[in-house]
C-alpha cells in the first residue's frame, strides 16, 4: 500500500483566513482524491486532483472555494479559502496506486478548526 | 446513483463474541465494496474488499465480510471480538468501471465491552 503524509496534521485558524493542506505519496499513485469529513459526519468526496488540469468538483464544492493543485504524481494540496467555522472539519486525501487498482488509501487527515 | 445505508449507528458485543456490522448498498451494476475502519484521532484503514469471486473476503485484523448480491448486502464479520476493535467502521462502494468515485455509509460505532 502506499504511504501518504498530510500536512498539517492540525490547525486553528481564524475566519477568513485560508489554509493549505499538502498531501504526499511516497510513489506514483493513478487517482488521488479530496475528502471532508465534518464532525462525527461520513466522508464526503470534495474532488478529484487531476495531474496537470483543473480538479474535478463534486456537487457543492467549488474551486474558488477549495482550490486544488497537482504539479505531479505524488503531491497535491488543498486550500480551504476564506474560512468559516461550517469548515471545521478533517480533511483527507486519498489514492489509487496503480499496482492495486480497486484499493483506495487514506491519509491521516487534517484537523482543521475555524474559530 | 450510488449509495450506502449502515442502519446501525452503534453495535455494542462483549469480547469473545461474534460481531456483526452491517451495510447494505445500491449500486447499477456490479459494486466493489470495502470496508475501512477508523480510530480515534487517525485516518482510514483499508480492512477487506469485494471485487468479484467468492462471496467470503478476509480481511485484515480477523474481519471476514460476506458478500450477498440477492439482499443488496456486504456486512462485516468477526467471530471472536477483541476490546481494541472498538472503532467507526465504514462501509464504502464504487461503481462498476468509469468513474472511480467511493461513496461512504454513515458509519457504525462498535464498542466492545470487556
Amino acid at each position: 500500500s502506499a504511504v501518504i503524509s498530510q500536512k498539517p496534521s492540525r490547525d486553528i485558524c481564524q475566519r477568513g483566513t485560508s489554509l493549505t493542506i499538502q498531501c504526499q505519496v511516497d510513489s506514483q499513485v493513478t487517482m488521488m482524491f479530496w475528502y471532508r469529513q465534518q464532525p462525527g459526519q461520513s466522508l464526503t468526496l470534495i474532488a478529484t486532483a487531476n495531474q496537470g488540469s483543473e480538479a474535478t468538483y463534486e456537487s457543492g464544492f467549488v474551486i474558488d472555494k477549495f482550490p486544488i493543485s497537482r504539479p505531479n504524481l505524488t503531491f497535491s494540496t488543498l486550500t480551504v479559502s476564506n474560512m468559516s467555522p461550517e469548515d471545521s472539519s478533517i480533511y483527507l486525501c486519498s489514492v489509487i496506486t496503480s499496482g492495486r487498482p480497486y484499493e483506495q488509501y487514506f491519509g491521516p487527515g487534517t484537523r482543521l478548526t475555524v474559530t | 446513483a450510488q449509495s450506502v445505508a449502515q442502519p446501525e449507528d452503534q453495535v455494542n458485543v462483549a469480547e469473545g463474541n461474534p460481531l456483526t456490522v452491517k451495510c447494505t448498498y445500491s449500486v447499477s451494476g456490479n459494486p466493489y465494496l470495502f470496508w475501512y475502519v477508523q480510530y480515534p484521532n487517525r485516518g482510514l484503514q483499508f480492512l477487506l474488499k469485494y471485487i468479484t469471486g467468492d462471496n467470503l473476503v478476509k480481511g485484515s485484523y480477523g474481519f471476514e465480510a460476506e458478500f450477498n448480491k440477492s439482499q443488496t448486502s456486504f456486512h462485516l464479520k468477526k467471530p471472536s471480538a477483541l476490546v481494541s476493535d472498538s472503532a467507526l467502521y465504514f462501509c464504502a462502494v464504487r461503481g462498476y468501471g468509469g468513474y472511480n468515485k467511493l461513496i461512504f455509509g454513515a458509519g457504525t460505532r462498535l464498542a466492545v465491552h470487556p
